[in-house]
């Protein structure tokens, strides 16, 4: 069963523009949810996890328990945010992804 | 980044040939985890580790197996290699402290002909 739904396999924004990433997610308990990307040849990292509800790089991400989404947000998109975004739920132990969204940001 | 690597980064092999990846890692974290990355999946977890021989399947774990004999190192084996398990593998770590974050290799791309 897919724990993680990214819908959105690629996202072209122009830079300056807002940008949202979706992510839902299936889990009747407490999630513990994260976001990774991962830039042109470099290794997955870790962009935030929800439950520092800290900001990094301008990104966002609200938890919203009642639509089971994890949203990543950020009002000004830069070209260097282009990169693969990952969606993940940790439960137990086990770190389920989703299939991820290029961003694509243009000049 | 942390201490983790992966081998060999790149392997070309023929259908029903055994293989074996290899994770190393110099942090001493308790958990360690392999995926694999494929485009429109993601990553999927194949198997993980929670201690030195102890682990469990993930979601794809048909075809693999995998040993940890040592903190240090976690391996996963292609007992009979087929076409459909090319692909990149990530492994990742993890501690039990602090912010639970995965540290991830740099993959090794896979290649069954």
């Amino acid at each position: 069963a897919q724990r993680v739904t990214q819908p959105e396999k690629l996202l072209s924004v122009f830079k300056g523009a807002p940008v949202e990433l979706k992510c839902n997610y299936s889990y009747s308990g407490s999630p513990e949810l994260f976001w990774y990307v991962q830039y042109s040849r470099q290794r997955l990292q870790l962009l935030l996890r929800h439950i520092s509800r800290e900001s990094i790089k301008g990104f966002t991400a609200d938890l919203n328990k009642g639509e089971t989404s994890f949203h990543l947000k950020k009002p000004f998109a830069q070209e260097e945010d282009s990169a693969m975004y990952y969606c993940a739920l940790s439960i137990f132990n086990k770190f389920y992804f989703g299939s991820g969204t290029k961003l694509n940001v243009k000049p | 980044d942390a201490g983790i690597t992966q081998s060999p980064r790149h392997k070309v092999t023929e259908t029903g040939t055994p293989v074996t990846l290899r994770c190393h890692q110099t942090e001493n974290h308790r958990y360690m985890y392999w995926y694999r990355q494929d485009p429109g999946h993601g990553l999927r977890l194949i198997h993980y580790s929670y201690g030195v021989k102890d682990t469990d399947k993930g979601e794809v774990s048909d075809g693999y197996s995998v040993s940890r004999s040592k903190t240090e190192d976690f391996l996963l084996t292609l007992e009979s290699a087929t076409s459909s398990q090319t692909s990149v593998y990530f492994c990742a770590i993890r501690s039990d402290v602090g912010n639970g974050e995965l540290f991830f290799g740099e993959g090794s791309r896979l290649t069954v002909l």
